[in-house]
């Protein structure tokens, strides 16, 4: 069992939006918190933020806060992470990740590549 | 925030042999550090949490260490499929949590 699934590669234009997805399955999300990560091209992680799905909680990195949107829709076990206008700078591979409360990343997506250009 | 910096940031090490990694935290942060191991196109895998605690299903040959500031990894006979990059991760501040710049295991 595959614990999450991510939404598939994108290729935008700088000021388009975007919303890519986080699937669970089974009792992947159940209890547990999903948090998103980025990765730039050759560079290491960068925690951006974290959401419960229970009740939507949710906390932003200082360094994305207004940048970008974190939701869920827990009827379906999908989290969501999103931008109202994208920037070149966003092109990235974006991890979402399991997290049990007050924990690390217990397992993670495949990871979704993002890729902005005009 | 917490800044978690890693050194050295690329290892050359060849097969067989030890590896040390070590990863320093700008305060405190207990025992809340976890490692994680990624090679080249493939999402993160936990290898480590709780500074010691290895991850279900992973090699007795990785084991972490320390506590406070200072932690380490430790590879204890490094096999073909070790060779990858390695980062730590606080969760001292959690639900925020940070990540340091990664270490490099490269062939020797």
């Amino acid at each position: 069992e595959v614990p999450l699934v991510q939404s598939g590669a994108e290729v935008k234009k700088p000021g388009e939006s975007l919303k890519i997805s986080c699937k669970g399955s089974g009792n992947s999300f159940s209890g547990y918190w999903i948090g998103w990560v980025r990765q730039m091209p050759g560079k290491g992680l960068e925690w951006m933020g974290i959401i419960y799905p229970g009740d939507s909680d949710s906390r932003i990195s200082p360094s994305f806060q207004g940048q970008v949107t974190i939701s869920v829709d827990k009827s379906i076990s999908t989290a969501y992470l999103q931008w109202s206008s994208l920037r070149a700078s966003d092109s990235a591979m974006y991890y979402c990740g399991r997290v049990v409360r007050g924990g690390p990343f217990d397992s993670w997506g495949q990871g979704t590549l993002v890729t902005v250009s005009s | 925030e917490i800044v978690m910096t890693q050194s050295p940031a690329t290892l050359s090490v060849s097969p067989g042999e030890r590896a040390t990694l070590s990863c320093r935290a700008s305060q405190s942060i207990s025992s809340l550090l976890a490692w994680y191991q990624q090679k080249p196109g493939q999402a993160p895998r936990l290898l480590i949490h709780d500074a010691s605690t290895r991850a279900t299903g992973i090699p007795a040959r990785f084991s972490g260490s320390g506590s406070g500031t200072d932690f380490t990894l430790t590879i204890s006979s490094l096999q073909s499929e070790d060779f990858a990059v390695y980062y730590c991760q606080q969760y001292h501040s959690w639900p925020r949590g940070t990540f340091g710049q990664g270490t490099k295991v490269e062939i020797k």
